[in-house]
């Protein structure tokens, strides 16, 4: 069974350029995760979707991020514009009704 | 939100030894797992222990709910078990709070 699927594992942009990255959950996962990982700290959670529905946003910040999971499978998140300080990791995850969540192996963003 | 908290911030150990990694949380949980970050940055599930005692392998873990913390044990630790080792909790299912993490260093 494959696991979480994300692209471009490495993404280098210059500040104020736009970015945009694609997860693909494990085959039949209703529940999809966007989290950002800074250096030397555990994942935090921008955006939750069960299926289509985005059912918890209170961390994304809005004004320049934005996510989209249409037809409930695929999800892309995007920043716009990028600012030196959103360099991290992102990593998407899937789980089954909200249970255990796998983890895909991210995306390294620098933005210079 | 839940506070998690996790110790030692950093442990190195020498093959073969044994070590204890503590996760302390703030609230009542019915979710928590333990994970492995591995060096190229890789999560893994390691356990799903909201209470209770489970083996799998070197590792185990073993979660006091009622005194709100949980122990990841690492036995006859090898340089693959190196990494960092997070702690995530959550009151429902779907919401999970990860604390900052034990980086683990194994040393041949």
């Amino acid at each position: 069974e494959a696991g979480v699927v994300q692209s471009p594992r490495y993404k280098i942009i210059e500040k104020k350029q736009p970015v945009a990255f694609w997860c693909n959950p494990i085959s039949g996962h209703n529940t999809l995760y966007w989290y950002l990982q800074n250096l030397g700290q555990g994942p935090e959670l921008l955006i939750r979707y069960e299926n289509e529905e985005a059912v918890d946003d209170s961390q994304l910040p809005k004004d320049r991020f934005s996510a989209e999971r249409l037809k409930g499978v695929d999800s892309t998140l995007k920043i716009q514009p990028a600012e030196l300080g959103d360099s991290a990791v992102y990593l998407c995850a899937s789980s089954l009704e909200g249970g255990l969540q796998f983890f895909g192996p991210g995306t390294r963003l620098t933005v210079l | 939100g839940i506070q998690v908290e996790q110790s030692p911030p950093d442990l190195i150990l020498q093959e073969g030894a044994n070590s204890t990694l503590r996760c302390n949380f703030s609230d009542s949980v019915n979710n928590l797992q333990w994970f492995h970050q591995n060096p190229w940055g890789q999560l893994i599930n390691l356990f799903y222990i909201p209470s209770g005692t489970k083996q799998n392998g070197r590792l185990s873990a073993t979660t006091v709910a009622t005194e709100r913390y949980s122990l990841l044990y690492i036995s006859s630790s090898q340089t693959t078990d190196s990494g960092v080792y997070f702690c995530a909790v959550g009151a429902s299912w779907g919401k999970l709070q990860f604390g900052a993490g034990t980086q683990v260093v194994v040393t041949p």
